[in-house]
């Protein structure tokens, strides 16, 4: 199993600005969630997809949009890009989170200036 | 909306057991307990989860306590690899399993 991999590594955007980050789930997961973590903190969730249907959001206003395609990989879009969306951005994929877990990328750290 | 408390930081001493400890004393019923840790410049690693029952896999043992307030992590041999900031979260089984993190413990392993 590859895990995930996410792309690119690191990302600099100016402010209004839109982004697009991708991501590639480990072999036979169907399910892919987008965490934002700032300097420090933990990180926040922001949606979740499940055999390309959103099936869950967390607090992120809708300038923050995804997409799973049928092979679940899935993509991050970001509009109208803002100093505070300066992060990593963790993606991670499952298949039965509950018994295994998530798997986590390593993150794509998008500065905003 | 993190519903756990953990000391922010800790120090062990490379070889002996790290515990770390978490409280969640307004757990429900029906939430389990899991512990994802974070090296430096990586994603969150699944450590080991559980809802009532002591586990232990390959990397830890997960205490929990027998009023399901707190539990405690052990790491039962620490190395230098297992300097990481160390999440505990709870959370229920249903759709949209988001996780909530908190602030962590940041663990740091000395030789």
């Amino acid at each position: 199993e590859t895990g995930v991999t996410q792309s690119p590594t690191h990302l600099i955007k100016t402010r209004g600005q839109q982004v697009t980050l991708r991501c590639s789930s480990q072999s036979g997961h169907n399910t892919v969630s987008w965490y934002q973590q700032a300097l420090g903190q933990g990180p926040q969730f922001i949606f979740q997809y499940y055999r390309e249907e959103e099936n869950g959001r967390g607090n992120f206003p809708p300038r923050f949009s995804g997409l799973q395609f049928p092979n679940y990989s899935s993509e991050l879009n970001v509009n109208a890009l803002e100093l505070d969306d300066s992060a990593l951005y963790l993606c991670a994929s499952s298949f039965s989170a509950f018994l295994y877990g998530y798997t986590f990328g390593s993150g794509t750290r998008l500065t905003v200036v | 909306d993190a519903k756990t408390t953990q000391p922010p930081s800790m120090d062990c001493a490379e070889g002996r057991a790290a515990n770390l400890p978490c409280n969640h004393s307004t757990i429900s019923g029906n939430e389990y307990v899991y512990w994802y840790r974070q090296i430096h410049s990586q994603g969150p690693q699944y450590i080991i989860h559980g809802l009532k029952n002591n586990e232990t896999n390959e990397m830890a043992s997960l205490i929990i306590t027998e009023d399901r307030k707190s539990s405690t992590l052990i790491l039962p041999h620490a190395t230098l690899r297992d300097t990481a900031v160390y999440y505990c979260i709870v959370r229920v089984y249903q759709g949209a399993q988001k996780l909530v993190f908190g602030q962590g413990t940041r663990l740091t392993i000395n030789p």
